[in-house]
């Protein structure tokens, strides 16, 4: 048990409104990841962090922001929700100093945006 | 752009065959190179990692092969069982390691 906790784990909106979800981990790990999982894409990163207040995009950044301002937490915020992100959105780290090694991840968070 | 391509269909094996799923990448020179396993509703687990001057990793019933000069990667699972049934993922990390990106996936279905 990698200690990742995501919030809310379902949660259906309409569009335009805004979303935000949570990553909570509890051991401290410097690289935090989150991911989008659709069906015939996998998974596609979003936003990484690699430090308090240290972030930088991924590949599908559009339409996301995130905010670390503690260790432990990685917030995923969608600011004006749109129904093209529908999708299950998982939470990563990966332990150590991040140039290695193993993904872990949180259960998921299902989103709807209709 | 880089690339990386999993088998999209399905694979259905019988009970204690084995169990052979690919993995080709395109534009990307990988440090390394992981699988990972994911049952429906729940994250990835991580199973295997395989760093570019290795030709073979194993692990249990598991093996991957990692070929840098045909850009692939193969899984298998030896003896393989009901419980095997999942879908795998083929993930690559470049030096720095700091973006992991993922293929979309092999459905494998063991029948007892």
């Amino acid at each position: 048990d990698a200690g990742i906790t995501q919030s809310p784990r379902h949660k259906v909106t309409e569009t335009g409104t805004p979303v935000t979800l949570r990553c909570h981990q509890t051991e401290n790990h410097r690289y935090m990841y989150w991911y989008r999982q659709d069906p015939g894409h996998g998974l596609r990163l979003i936003h990484y962090s690699y430090g308090v207040k240290d972030t930088d995009k991924g590949e599908v950044s559009d339409g996301y922001s995130v905010s670390r301002s503690k260790t432990e937490d990685f917030l995923l915020t969608l600011e004006s929700a749109t129904s093209s992100q529908t999708s299950v959105y998982f939470c990563a780290i990966k332990p150590g100093q991040g140039d290695t090694g193993e993904l872990f991840f949180g259960e998921g968070s299902r989103l709807t945006v209709l | 752009s880089q690339k990386i391509e999993q088998n999209s269909e399905a694979l259905n094996i019988q009970e204690g065959k084995t169990a052979t799923l690919t993995c080709n990448y395109t534009n990307y020179s990988p440090a390394y190179l992981q699988w990972y396993r994911q049952d429906p509703g729940r994250g990835p687990v991580f199973l295997l990692l395989i760093r570019e001057n290795e030709k073979e990793k194993r692990k249990e019933r598991l093996k991957v092969t990692f070929d840098t000069t045909l850009k692939q990667s193969l899984f298998h699972i030896t003896a393989s069982q009901p419980a095997d049934s999942a879908t795998y993922l083929c993930a690559l990390d470049n030096t720095g390691g700091f973006k992991t990106i993922f293929g979309a996936g092999t459905r494998l279905f063991v029948k007892a």
